[in-house]
């Protein structure tokens, strides 16, 4: 069965210096996804991003967070400058848009779990 | 705004009895509702999805769920617990106002089933 894949699993960084996390969603899926959930807390949306450009964004996705599909299989999460509230796990997701996107689940990747110290 | 809201911090039911955790939604239009299930450590899996029609609405692992339109509830349900049921549950919305089609989180509802 198709799956969405994160890459690293947990990453642990330095606060101030740049991750970037790395999604390979669905292969047939044009719909693309970021959330977060900070430890024990609900998930939250990030940003959505179809047709290679962002087609909706949260008041967390501020300057310092950028999306980018650098081909045709990754879509990756980039924080320029981490700080220590950044730390939780970011979910990607993917769906489909046969039958319209606002029908279909959102398939969600395992997550990776970004620690700054 | 849509938004959901689980009014149940945490559910405790004994192996073999009925679950259910509450979700109330609040959309306007027609509701696009979801449940997903957050094993410890994993990612969130989808479990099942009301977009029209009955308003049972069969999911994976033995789930339901019950589209309550004049009461906004979409309430999870099992006939049976399972002690591997014991998970995070989250109902969720869609959100159609935007055109980016987000989806909306309740804050979660930590099943414990006991054996």
């Amino acid at each position: 069965e198709p799956e969405v894949t994160q890459t690293p699993s947990h990453q642990v960084t330095q606060m101030g210096q740049e991750v970037i996390l790395r999604c390979v969603p669905i292969s047939n899926h044009l719909y693309f996804y970021w959330y977060r959930q900070i430890l024990g807390q609900k998930v939250e949306f990030l940003v959505s991003f179809y047709n290679n450009e962002i087609s909706e964004k949260s008041e967390i996705f501020d300057d310092q967070f950028s999306v980018e599909r650098p081909d045709g299989s990754n879509f990756t999460l980039k924080i320029r400058s981490t700080k220590l509230e950044d730390s939780a796990m970011y979910f990607c997701a993917s769906s489909s848009s046969s039958g319209g996107p606002s029908y279909n689940e959102q398939f969600f990747g395992p997550g990776t779990r970004l620690t700054v110290l | 705004a849509q938004s959901v809201a689980q009014p149940e911090d945490q559910v405790n039911v004994a192996e073999g009895n009925p679950l259910t955790v509450k979700c109330t939604y609040s959309v306007s239009g027609n509701p696009y509702l979801f449940w997903y299930v957050q094993y410890p450590n994993r990612g969130l899996q989808f479990l099942l999805k009301y977009i029209t029609g009955d308003n049972l609405v069969k999911g994976s692992y033995g789930f339901e769920a019950e589209f309550n339109k004049s009461q906004t509830s979409f309430h999870l349900k099992k006939p049976s617990a399972l002690v591997s049921d014991s998970a995070l549950y989250f109902c969720a919305v869609r959100d159609m106002g935007t055109g980016g089609f987000k989806t909306i989180f309740g804050a979660g509802t930590r099943l414990f089933v006991k054996a």
